[in-house]
């Protein structure tokens, strides 16, 4: 199974602020890595595909990139809706795999 | 507007068959893959396996041995059957459709989730 690993696990930063979150796989997925934004009780919800394409509907602040094992997740400036738990996930092998999960909470 | 409801008991015994339908409303689920995705209460997410609308299954091989997922086209719903369960099974479970191209997949919509619980 491929690996993915997310640093950091959490995170406290205040709105405005530009955040990133990095994810490292174990081998290379070429770009095959998505992005999620999961707020408690609720579903995961896409942000990201294929590193760098943001999904429709969400906001331009969010962006990736990435390729091979090295990926990030940069917020440019956050918003309170924003603090909520992401997750990097690859689909270059099954079974898909997700990372650990970064928690994002404000200071 | 896509969406994806799930249903299925809260309770199941230890050693029983987990039994989940997933209910596909706004789309025809004859065009797209679909999904389970699991969540241990607290911690991360774990996917379960993969069927399109016709029927073809991937499967997570760390769970392949207990999982069975079918469609029902008539019906606009799949399901996932889980045997032999464990505490260790109990999650919230997920639906979710699955966008695939090429070597590429993602989710891009998901149910709400329940929670299932492995207990006597």
């Amino acid at each position: 199974d491929i690996q993915m690993t997310q640093s950091p696990s959490s995170l406290s930063a205040s709105v405005g602020d530009r955040v990133t979150i990095t994810c490292r796989a174990s081998q290379s997925i070429n770009n095959y890595l998505n992005w999620y934004q999961q707020k408690p009780g609720k579903a995961p919800k896409l942000l990201i595909y294929a590193a760098s394409s943001l999904q429709s509907g969400v906001p331009s602040r969010f962006s990736g990139s990435g390729s091979g094992t090295d990926f990030t997740l940069t917020i440019s400036s956050l918003q309170p809706e924003d603090f909520a738990a992401y997750y990097c996930q690859q689909s270059y092998s099954t079974p898909r795999t997700f990372g650990q999960g970064t928690k994002l909470e404000i200071k | 507007q896509v969406q994806l409801q799930e249903s299925g008991p809260g309770l199941v015994k230890p050693s029983e068959t987990l039994s989940l339908t997933c209910t596909v409303s706004g789309d025809s689920i004859s065009s797209y893959y679909w999904s389970c995705i699991r969540q241990p209460p607290g911690r991360g997410l774990e996917w379960i396996g993969y069927i399109s609308y016709s029927g073809s299954t991937n499967y997570n091989p760390s769970l392949k041995s207990r999982v069975t997922m079918l469609v029902d086209t008539s019906k606009n719903q799949f399901s996932l059957k889980l045997s032999s369960v464990s505490a260790a099974d109990t999650a919230v479970y997920f639906c979710a459709r699955a966008i695939v191209r090429g070597w590429a997949d993602y989710f891009d919509y998901w149910g709400q989730g329940t929670l299932v619980t492995v207990s006597s």
